[in-house]
């Protein structure tokens, strides 16, 4: 079985500092784990993804995900937040033995304050 | 690549209309994923497909839900008859199987009335 909890639902940030979205998973085998953004009334873009290679993840748009296994945590960050990054954020766990099968995570909303 | 292509983009119908939703997933790409988005159960995997062939169907809600995928470039997701309930935004992913990436499609919004 696999799980994944996104630990804030909605977060704030002034225009300019750093973004962090938690993320903790929860699976029986080494996982892929994604995070995705969806912008208002558009469709899910993945940012970055972890499969077992590089612990540190790069992404789009300049953010990444650090894969620490110890804490089985996978959260997102961003040095500088710009006001097109509003948008939610979801967390997602993929377990191979699930063949492909995905969680999301409920999701967190980023505000950015100019 | 043109990416993950769904039809209609909005979707009003009456309570008890039949309504098919379309996904044409990226080419080459063997599996094929409906979600369904709403404001209190998040995003639910409704149904998957490998090499047209269904899965996993564990997520449909009830039966008056159906999902075909009669090619590999194509497939439909069936609501009849449809309910006020079933008022949601459904997105069809595509990802090659070894790859394990799913790429989501704009969503389709149905209003059941």
């Amino acid at each position: 079985a696999q799980s994944v909890t996104q630990l804030d639902s909605h977060v704030s940030v002034s225009e300019g500092t750093p973004v962090l979205l938690r993320c903790n998973y929860s699976s029986s085998y080494s996982p892929s784990l994604f995070w995705y953004v969806q912008h208002p009334n558009k469709g899910l873009q993945l940012l970055l993804k972890y499969t077992s290679a590089a612990t540190l993840v790069k992404g789009i748009n300049g953010f990444e995900a650090e894969f620490k296994k110890s804490e089985t945590s996978f959260h997102l960050t961003k040095p500088s937040a710009h006001m097109s990054d509003a948008a939610e954020y979801f967390c997602v766990v993929s377990d191979p033995a699930s063949y492909q099968k995905v969680t999301f995570g409920i999701g967190t909303k980023l505000q950015v304050i100019p | 690549d043109a990416g993950v292509i769904q039809s209609p983009r909005h979707e009003v119908t009456e309570m008890g209309q039949e309504v098919t939703l379309r996904c044409k997933p990226i080419s080459g790409h063997n599996s094929l994923f409906w979600y369904r988005q709403t404001m209190m159960r998040g995003l639910e995997l409704l149904i998957y497909f490998n090499n047209n062939v269904p899965i996993d169907d564990s997520g449909m809600p009830e039966d008056r839900f159906s999902a075909k995928m009669p090619n590999a470039s194509f497939s439909t997701l069936k609501i009849q008859p449809s309910e006020p309930r079933d008022s949601a935004v459904y997105f069809c992913a595509s990802s090659l199987s070894d790859v394990n990436t799913q790429y989501f499609g704009p969503g389709t919004r149905l209003t059941v009335l």
